[in-house]
């Protein structure tokens, strides 16, 4: 069966210094996949997608990044973090694009708070 | 842009009632609307899809419909339970087929 994994679940960060989130998927292979952040009480809000190696689509202008050097591997990363990027960061991968109706399957997320 | 809203107050309800949540939707005409349910510091995990040919969905307790002329989904669990307390979440596909979530809705099942 198929497994996604994010690490670390909660980090603390001072404002100002890099990040670095990974997501691995297990058991399937091209998955497409997603990186999202939840404001509290708010929905998940598309940050970047990547339906392949290397291809990385971006859905909104800030100071984060995704990368994806291997097929079942997505990083999110920034140079210098903001206050504003504070949230919850969720990975999620899929079977297929979107447009074709297949669920999505998260990550348990991480917690990230800028001092 | 695709809007939608879910009542952001919470629902309490009594166990073994029927919740009722309402996702609706405005300026698009998505293909397909998706249920997701989300516990406390964890990511949302799938329930149920039902597209704009259908009008009722059913898994077990849990009930889909789809109103594209209202632009309205709702969300019914029935003989609800205490552990089916979370927040639901509803999403559509959008315009760029992407998926669009909405806020949730946090539902209290009191025994």
């Amino acid at each position: 069966s198929q497994t996604i994994h994010q690490w670390p679940a909660t980090l603390v960060q001072p404002v100002g210094s890099p990040l670095s989130l990974e997501c691995t998927v297990e058991g399937t292979s091209n998955p497409n996949l997603y990186w999202y952040r939840q404001a509290a009480g708010r929905g998940l809000q598309l940050l970047f997608y990547s339906v392949g190696i290397g291809q990385i689509s971006s859905e909104v202008p800030q100071n984060l990044s995704a990368s994806r050097p291997q097929d079942r591997q997505f990083i999110l990363s920034s140079k210098k973090l903001l206050l504003s990027d504070s949230g919850f960061y969720l990975c999620a991968w899929s079977p297929d694009h979107p447009g074709l109706g297949q669920p999505q399957h998260f990550g348990d997320g991480t917690r990230l708070s800028i001092l | 842009s695709q809007k939608i809203e879910q009542n952001s107050e919470a629902l309490n309800i009594q166990e073994g009632k029927t919740a009722t949540l309402t996702c609706n939707y405005t300026n698009y005409s998505p293909a397909y609307l998706q249920w997701y349910r989300q516990d406390p510091g964890r990511g949302p995990v799938f329930l149920l899809l039902i597209r704009e040919n259908e009008k009722e969905k059913r898994k077990e307790r849990l009930k889909v419909t789809f109103d594209t002329t209202l632009k309205q989904s709702l969300f019914h669990i029935t003989a609800s339970q205490p552990a089916d307390s979370a927040t639901y979440l509803c999403a559509l596909r959008n315009a760029g087929n992407m998926l669009t979530f909405g806020g949730g809705t946090r539902l209290m099942v009191k025994p």
